[in-house]
């Protein structure tokens, strides 16, 4: 069926370091939204990508879709305290009206 | 309003009990969600209603029953659960039908354990 692979599973930062989290999906995407889930916290929706080859920017965060939308990235510049948490690119599943989580990235970040 | 809400927040309960958790949303939103999440794993669906009707059920035992009483309110009623059903059930609801193409409110979820 189909998947969203998502990487690296964690990553461990020094603060003030970039951070990136990939997601790969075999089969063309219409689009695929991005969330953020803080510690014993729950999924907060952080943007939507439709286009192919679409960039969009919130603050230090950069969001990219690539060109044959099969493929995105969150890239956050300078990692602050405040951006701890797990990372998951949703997508759509093609056969059925609902979202697929990739597996999530989980960002630690020493002070 | 933008929030969803989620009761009660953690909930333990025995094997032979029944319990429901509750879930309201008051953005008008016609798509509601029940997710599952165990720790360091991601949200896995369980069922989905549109226009308060169930429209996807993800095989999920009928130990776990859901229930959409009005276009505001997603119960999930609980009966005769496994310890492995431990997880963090979470609520979600979307504006319009659920076709994967809007954004999913999530509330804070309810954290059960089965004992």
């Amino acid at each position: 069926g189909q998947q969203v692979m998502q990487i690296p599973q964690y990553q461990h930062v020094q603060e003030g370091e970039d951070f990136t989290t990939y997601c790969n999906s075999s089969t063309t995407l219409s689009n695929i939204q991005w969330y953020k889930q803080r510690p014993g916290g729950h999924p907060v929706f952080l943007i939507q990508l439709v286009k192919s080859g679409e960039v969009k920017k919130q603050k230090r965060l950069t969001f990219q879709f690539g060109e044959a939308k099969k493929n995105s990235s969150l890239h956050i510049t300078a990692t602050q305290t405040t951006d701890v948490g797990t990372y998951f690119c949703a997508a759509p599943r093609s056969s059925a009206s609902k979202i697929i989580f990739g597996s999530g990235t989980r960002l630690s970040i020493r002070p | 309003d933008t929030e969803v809400t989620q009761t009660p927040k953690h909930l333990v309960m025995g094997m032979t009990n029944k319990k429901s958790l509750k879930c309201e949303q008051h953005m008008g939103h016609r798509a509601m969600y029940w997710y599952k999440q165990k720790a360091k794993k991601p949200p896995e669906l369980m069922f989905v209603y549109s226009y308060e009707k169930l429209s996807i059920n993800e095989s999920v035992p009928s130990r776990f029953s859901p229930e959409c009483p009005n276009s505001s309110l997603l119960n999930l009623h609980l009966h005769a659960l496994q310890p492995e059903d431990s997880a963090l059930y979470l609520c979600a609801s979307s504006q319009d039908l659920p076709t994967g193409n809007d954004e999913q409110y999530f509330g804070p979820g309810t954290r059960l354990t089965v004992t």
